[in-house]
């Protein structure tokens, strides 16, 4: 079974301070690792496919890191308008009935980020 | 924005009722899928759609019933609801099938009393 854990549950950063979020995980034959940022109130908004270790993403202040058994959403300088909660999921080799993509979800990271 | 949008984004029933969520796409996606979100839990797959008329069902189906008659439209019934089916239901698109879930709705807040 195809699992994520994200650490830490919630982050407070003063605006300007860089820090990392992970996302380890454990699945059959990892095809893409996806990072989404949720606002509350709001659905998830795509940021970032991985497919292999070594490769990374930047958008912004974002920056996402794949190794074999886990990535990293860096955050450089961080301002208000990045506080979110940003999730991280997994696609695995095990698809669905009619070539669906089963992607297995972490529980999140929260992020504040204060003046 | 993507056009992809949930009725009704909150609904409050009782404990036994039919409920049905909507689901309405305009990006002409093949694959629709619903997700719940709970405390503690990651989103979690309820049903899914490859097609018209082709659906399946997530990790967490039971007590869950799905339709879709048309491209645009993914409906989600709770048959009888319990107060564990008490959530945030997220419609998702995918084109191809292939990769990250493109577009989320906005969620529809469901308690059931």
């Amino acid at each position: 079974e195809d699992q994520v854990t994200q650490s830490p549950e919630a982050l407070r950063l003063q605006e300007g301070e860089s820090s990392s979020l992970n996302c380890s995980y454990t699945v059959s034959g990892l095809r893409g690792l996806f990072w989404y940022r949720q606002d509350p109130g709001k659905g998830p908004e795509f940021l970032f496919t991985l497919y292999s270790a070594g490769e990374e993403k930047e958008k912004e202040r974002l920056k996402a890191t794949l190794t074999k058994k886990e990535s990293f959403l860096h955050i450089t300088a961080p301002k208000p308008e990045d506080s979110a909660t940003y999730l991280c999921a997994v696609w695995g080799r095990r698809g669905l009935t009619g070539g669906g993509n089963k992607l297995t979800f972490g529980t999140g990271t929260q992020l504040k980020v204060e003046l | 924005d993507a056009g992809i949008t949930q009725s009704p984004r909150h609904k409050v029933t009782e404990t036994g009722t039919p409920v049905t969520l909507r689901c309405h796409q305009t990006e002409n996606h093949r694959y629709m899928y619903w997700y719940r979100q709970d405390p503690g839990h990651g989103l979690r797959l309820i049903h899914y759609s490859y097609g018209v008329k082709d659906t399946d069902k997530g990790e967490v189906s039971d007590g869950y019933s799905v339709s879709r008659s048309k491209t645009e439209d993914f409906l989600l019934t709770l048959e009888s609801a319990t107060s564990s089916q008490t959530s945030v239901y997220f419609c998702a698109i995918s084109e191809s099938g292939q990769g990250a879930m493109e577009y989320f709705g906005p969620g529809t807040r469901l308690t059931v009393t």
